[in-house]
Formats: structure tokens, C-alpha cells, sequence
């Protein structure tokens, strides 16, 4: 059982938006504003698409956002594109232990 | 360019061994905590150990504690992770990162543990 709870599926049709949940405890993702979100394509490495709760790397496309509210942090996928099909992972900063990280959210472009 | 490239995967019986490596080139290595991430097969991802940019605080999944070390050579620009008494459960994909405003911003390839039976 991951530490953070991602569903396990979501959806959405091309140009629609789609918001991943992404909850821990006081102890992780609201105690520190340390959440970040991993784009992964099957057979690749994970790609840094959120730090920071709401902060995009370089080049990562303004249509990723981030936020935060208690121990609940989101993404949101907006105008979606064939590409964004992928699996997501929440990460937050945890004390002692460091990274923890969600189970993963299978994103599906319908 | 700003690269990350592990080694050492392979195909180990229950009980053995195994050291993985990752180079780093592009960026002041000595200067970033870095970490090993690993990914069952169709499964999440799930940190097993971290360590801070001089090597002396270092932290690990539990249930690696014991069996695993990890260690840094910051002249070679090299992480690794020594791997001891493998268990099935241990097959994954091992991935090193480097580790920046509290996220994995820079990830390797990976490279693949599997158990022969």
C-alpha cells in the first residue's frame, strides 16, 4: 500500500481537463510544500512535470498545473492531447523518510 | 547536456548480490542529495535509498535496511548502490535521481534486477 492515494484510472476526450487527487497526512503532503507529480510513458523514466506544488520546470507545458488545499494536493491536465496519455505519480517530502510516493493514476485519453 | 546513466543490473539468484552505479555528468554532482527509486514490474514507484551530497547522512526503505548500502563517490561523479542478500520481491527497475527542491528532477534510464530461478 503506497503512503499517498492516487486513484488507479481517469479520463478524459481531447481538449477537456482532468484533475488527479493526490492525499496523504499532515505528516507529508500537508505538512510541507514539497509535492511534486512524475509523468511517466510506458517503457520510459519518470519525468518531473510539478515541483513545489505548483511550480513547472522548464518546458513543461502550461497546460500542467499544480495545487494544494490541506492533505490533498491535484493535478490538472487542462486542454488534453493524445501525448498526455501516461501514468502520473504524486511525491511528497515526508521528514524522516524523505520522498514518499503514490500508487500512480493511469491517465486515458478517450 | 545534463544526464544521469546506471549499470550493473542483471540476473542473480535468491541470496546473491548485486552493485548498480550511476554516472553523472552535466552538473556539480557533489553538491545534490541523490537517491535510488525503484519500480516493480507494473507497479509504482517507491524510494529505497537517499543519500546527502557529502555521503554521510544516508536513509533507506525498511525493508532494504540491512541489506543494502548506499555510497557516493563525488570525485567520479558516481552513486551506487550495493545490494546484498536479494530477494524476488527486490525485481525491479532501478532508477538514481538527483534530488532538488524537494523533488526527483533528473532521472536515469534505469536498469533491470531480475531473479534467475
Amino acid at each position: 500500500q503506497s503512503a499517498l492515494t492516487q486513484p488507479p484510472s481517469a479520463s478524459g476526450s481531447p481538449g477537456q481537463s482532468v484533475t488527479i487527487s493526490c492525499t496523504g497526512t499532515s505528516s507529508d503532503v500537508g505538512g510541507y510544500n514539497y509535492v511534486s507529480w512524475y509523468q511517466q510513458h510506458p517503457g520510459k523514466a519518470p519525468k518531473l512535470i510539478i515541483y513545489e506544488v505548483s511550480e513547472r520546470p522548464s518546458g513543461v507545458p502550461d497546460r500542467f498545473s499544480g495545487s494544494k488545499s490541506g492533505n490533498t494536493a491535484s493535478l490538472t491536465v487542462s486542454g488534453l492531447q493524445a501525448e498526455d496519455e501516461a501514468d502520473y505519480y504524486c511525491s511528497s517530502y515526508a521528514g524522516s523518510k524523505h520522498g514518499v510516493f503514490g500508487g500512480g493514476t493511469k491517465l486515458t485519453v478517450l | 547536456e545534463v544526464q544521469l546513466v546506471e549499470s550493473g543490473g542483471g540476473l542473480v539468484q535468491p541470496g546473491g548480490s548485486l552493485r548498480l552505479s550511476c554516472v553523472a555528468s552535466g552538473f556539480t554532482f557533489s553538491r545534490h542529495w541523490m537517491t535510488w527509486v525503484r519500480q516493480a514490474p507494473g507497479k509504482g514507484l517507491e524510494c529505497v535509498a537517499i543519500t546527502s551530497p557529502d555521503g554521510s547522512e544516508r536513509c533507506y526503505l525498511d525493508s532494504v535496511k540491512g541489506r543494502f548500502t548506499v555510497s557516493r563517490d563525488n570525485d567520479q561523479n558516481s552513486l551506487y548502490l550495493q545490494m546484498n542478500s536479494l530477494r524476488v520481491e527486490d525485481t525491479a527497475v532501478y532508477y538514481c535521481a538527483r534530488i532538488e527542491w524537494g523533488s526527483f528532477n533528473i532521472w536515469g534510464q534505469g536498469t533491470m534486477v531480475t531473479f534467475s530461478s
